[in-house]
This record gives C-alpha cells, structure tokens and sequence, in this order.
C-alpha cells in the first residue's frame, strides 16, 4: 500500500515554463487536494476534488489547473511559471467521511528561478 | 467563512516540560477538528482528531478536547521529548459535503535536552 506518490520530489523550472505536478493515490479516496506550504503561511488550499470529473477552487488557484479524470490520480499544472510560485506543494486525500483523516503525499519542492 | 488561529512560534521548551498550542476556530455549523505534526524535511502526519463537542483527541502522549463554547482545539502534552521537535498545525474540515481540510498557520515546537 503506497499511499499518496507525489512525483517529482525536486523541480528547478524558469519563469514561464509549464509543468505538471503528479499526485496518485492506491486508497480508493474519492477526496483529493492540493497545498502550498510557504514559511509563515501554513498550508494553503489551491484546489480539491471530491471524486472522479469533480474539482474545485481552493484560496489560492490562481496560476494553477487541475483535472480528475480517474479516482486515483490528481495531477496539478503549471501554465507559466513565476517565481512567486516558489514553494512546497503537499497532495493529500481522504475518503468522503473524516472519520479516518487525510493522507499526505511527502510533497514536491519547487523553485521557479 | 471557515479559518483555524494558531497560537504564534516558535515555543522552545526543556525537555519533560508541558506543552500548550493554542488553537480556535471559526465556522460554519460544527466541523470536524484536527492536529497534524510535520517532522524536518516530511510531510504531514495526523496526530489526532475530534469530531464532535466535547470529545477528547489523543495520541502519543498529545491530547486535545473539542470546545463548542471555546470554538477551541488546544493541543497539550504532559511531558515533551526532543523527538517531539516538529511543526504542528491544527485544521478543521468544515461539516458540508464536498470541502477540504482548512488549515492554521503551523506552531514550531523545540525541545532542547
């Protein structure tokens, strides 16, 4: 049981180019969310999903998109870089109660230069 | 709106000292309530959780108690560890369907042998 991969762990990118931050979960969870933990700042929400076809705002999605094409993967893109996208990005998911918590992905480190 | 205040850091502690972190909250209706820890270099892990007034997270010596009146979450733990050197933050899942975990700023804890 892998619980939530998140992929890659490092990322260097310059400002304006895109990526796409992977987010897979082996859990059945139908809840799936995004952070950014910045120093200071705590974890901030840029979007969630509550199941397959289903994704939402959180309170910080501007610059970012995502999609939920299948129950396990989340995956989050970049469309262009800036450097105020510098942070560490957490996946998490949960099944549709609370009763068990979320689980977090180990994150992904990115530097926008 | 929904939102979670932690209690500002850094609290540096002896070791076998006691252990507060503040946290209140405001919502809609009665979210459910947690705490999570993030070791250096980790992601997040939960810790414990309360789902209703007056229940009593606890877990590795941590325990919380759900305070309706309070709107409170107050972490404390009798007697810390250096291995308990961490940032904790508290968090609330708002009691709506199809929402995600909001989150405090995070609280930094060190305990020094």
């Amino acid at each position: 049981n892998a619980g939530v991969t998140q992929t890659p762990k490092f990322q260097v990118l310059k400002t304006g180019q895109s990526m796409t931050l992977q987010c897979a979960q082996d859990m059945n969870h139908e809840y799936m969310s995004w952070y950014r933990q910045d120093p200071g700042m705590g974890l901030r929400l840029i979007h969630y999903s509550v199941g397959a076809g289903i994704t939402d705002q959180g309170e910080v999605p501007n610059g970012y998109n995502v999609s939920r094409s299948t129950t396990e993967d989340f995956p989050l893109r970049l469309l262009s870089a800036a450097p105020s996208q510098t942070s560490v990005y957490f996946c998490a998911s949960s099944y549709s109660t609370d009763n068990y918590g979320y689980t977090f992905g180990s994150g992904t480190r990115l530097t926008v230069v | 709106g929904n939102s979670v205040t932690q209690m500002e850091g850094p609290v540096t502690l002896s070791e076998e000292a006691f252990l507060t972190i503040n946290c209140t909250y405001t919502a809609t209706g009665y979210p459910s309530l947690f705490w999570y820890v993030q070791y250096p270099g980790e992601g997040l892990q939960l810790l414990l959780k309360a789902t209703k007034a007056d229940d009593k997270g606890s877990n590795k010596g941590f325990e919380a108690t759900y305070r309706k009146e309070t709107t409170s979450f107050h972490l404390e733990k009798g007697s810390v560890q250096v291995s308990d050197s961490a940032v904790y933050f508290c968090a609330l899942l708002p009691r709506q369907a199809g929402t995600a975990l909001i989150f405090g700023k995070g609280t930094t804890l060190s305990v020094s042998s």
